[in-house]
């Protein structure tokens, strides 16, 4: 079975603090995806990457960035985190073209106090 | 540019009866289409997707899903709910770059006994 894994279920962090949100699958896919979701907004795209040191911005990419040195792990970063990026983080990979199948971690919840 | 709607934040249905979640798209290109659930402290799997193949689309746990293109629909239905269906569900659209996934609000799904 494909696994994606975000490395922490549950963060608390202060304001302005700086923070690692990574992400590690185990299925050699080339697309990896950042996604946050917030009740009512559903999900939306902060960052995808389709290749090792290859990103490309969302919908959403202010006040965060990412990191992709190795082709299974991919890191969202927020450089000074702030309250308003308190929500539910979640990481996805995909093989090949973006129509195949989206496989999810289990979320990553922040609060930023 | 795409997008998708789901009429509907909350469907409460009895064990038993029909499930409809209502799910209309925007597309300017042939779209391809998708529909995710995430049960409670997880996070999404694919429960069906529609690539311009037959426009009736079979998925896991009995759901399936019809595209009208006259009506820019994608509708989810299960003919008997179960309890174990009690989740989150959320349509998707690829982006028009075809890079990602655009996600619809989402839809909470209660069956009661």
């Amino acid at each position: 079975d494909v696994k994606v894994t975000q490395s922490s279920r549950y963060l608390v962090k202060r304001t302005g603090e700086k923070v690692f949100l990574e992400c590690v699958q185990d299925m050699d896919h080339e697309n990896m995806f950042w996604y946050r979701q917030d009740p009512g907004l559903g999900l939306r795209l902060i960052y995808f990457s389709y290749d090792v040191k290859m990103k490309e911005k969302g919908d959403i990419p202010e006040g965060y960035s990412v990191s992709r040195e190795k082709k299974e792990r991919f890191s969202l970063i927020l450089e000074s985190a702030s309250t308003n990026q308190t929500s539910m983080y979640l990481c996805a990979s995909s093989f090949g073209g973006v129509t195949g199948e989206l496989f999810f971690g289990e979320g990553s919840r922040l609060t930023v106090l | 540019a795409q997008s998708v709607t789901q009429l509907g934040s909350h469907v409460s249905v009895s064990e038993g009866a029909l499930v409809l979640l209502r799910c209309n798209y925007s597309s300017s290109v042939p779209p391809y289409l998708f529909w995710y659930v995430q049960y409670p402290n997880q996070g999404l799997q694919l429960l069906l997707k529609y690539t311009s193949a037959a426009t009736l689309v079979k998925g896991i746990n009995g759901f399936e899903a019809e595209f009208k293109k006259s009506e820019t629909s994608f509708h989810l239905t299960k003919p008997s709910a179960h309890l174990s269906d009690a989740a989150e569900y959320f349509c998707a659209v690829i982006n028009q770059a075809g890079t990602a996934l655009i996600f619809g609000k989402g839809t909470t799904l209660s069956v009661s006994s």
